[in-house]
């Protein structure tokens, strides 16, 4: 079982700070998927980044891969309420299985 | 165009009872899969099919969990009998293809086994 931690598991910040939340493993991963949950909704997919040392920008977010591809990380700036979500990082091996991470559950204060 | 259909949305049933949960993937996708959502072991891969052929069903805890798939448009996750550790989130999500790296999930069923 590839393990993926996330820290820190709850973050609860004020409307306009920065953040960043990691996403670490010990496996190496063909590719990293970030998706954003809501209550009482499914994942939704943000992002997926595939080469070592990838960086990529959604807005106000910014994703990197690291240069092994074991871990990932995802830097909000100027938080909104409307981030406020469960932030869940995924591996990629192969084929199509996805490896969750533990989550980020962020709450961003107005 | 519909996401991923779930049904039903919650479910609330006693210990020992079937306990059936239904999907419906998004048209032309050809892979689907099902998960798991707990808060004490997050989001596991229960299950996966493509083009309704089960690739790969590690992921289903014992016996008591069953899928199929009998067509394109539809797939069952049936658990018999059901026990109060079953509760969980489940979710069905889909993807164009096997190797296709976008799955689109469903708004799941929420399921209490009292």
């Amino acid at each position: 079982t590839q393990l993926l931690e996330q820290s820190p598991q709850f973050l609860s910040i004020q409307e306009g700070e920065n953040l960043t939340v990691y996403c670490n493993s010990s496996s190496v991963f063909s590719s990293l998927q970030w998706y954003r949950q809501e209550p009482g909704e499914g994942p939704v997919l943000l992002v997926t980044v595939v080469t070592g040392g990838e960086v990529k920008k959604l807005k106000r977010l910014t994703f990197q891969f690291g240069d092994a591809r074991k871990d990932s990380s995802l830097h909000i700036t100027a938080a909104q309420p409307g981030d406020t979500g469960l932030y869940l990082c995924a591996g990629q091996t192969g084929a199509n299985n996805l490896f969750f991470g533990t989550g980020t559950r962020l709450t961003v204060i107005p | 165009d519909a996401g991923v259909i779930q049904s039903p949305r919650h479910e609330v049933t006693e210990m020992g009872q079937e306990v059936t949960l239904r999907c419906k993937p998004i048209s032309g996708h050809n892979s689907l899969f099902w998960y798991r959502q707990t808060m004490m072991r997050g989001l596991e891969l229960l299950i996966y099919f493509n083009n309704n052929v089960p690739i790969d069903d590690s992921g289903m805890p014992e016996d008591r969990f069953s899928a199929k798939m009998p067509n394109a448009s539809f797939s069952t996750l049936k658990i018999q009998p059901s026990e109060p550790r079953d509760s969980a989130v489940y979710f069905c999500a889909s993807s164009l293809a096997w190797t296709e790296e976008t799955q689109y999930f469903g708004p799941g069923t929420r399921l209490l086994v009292l």
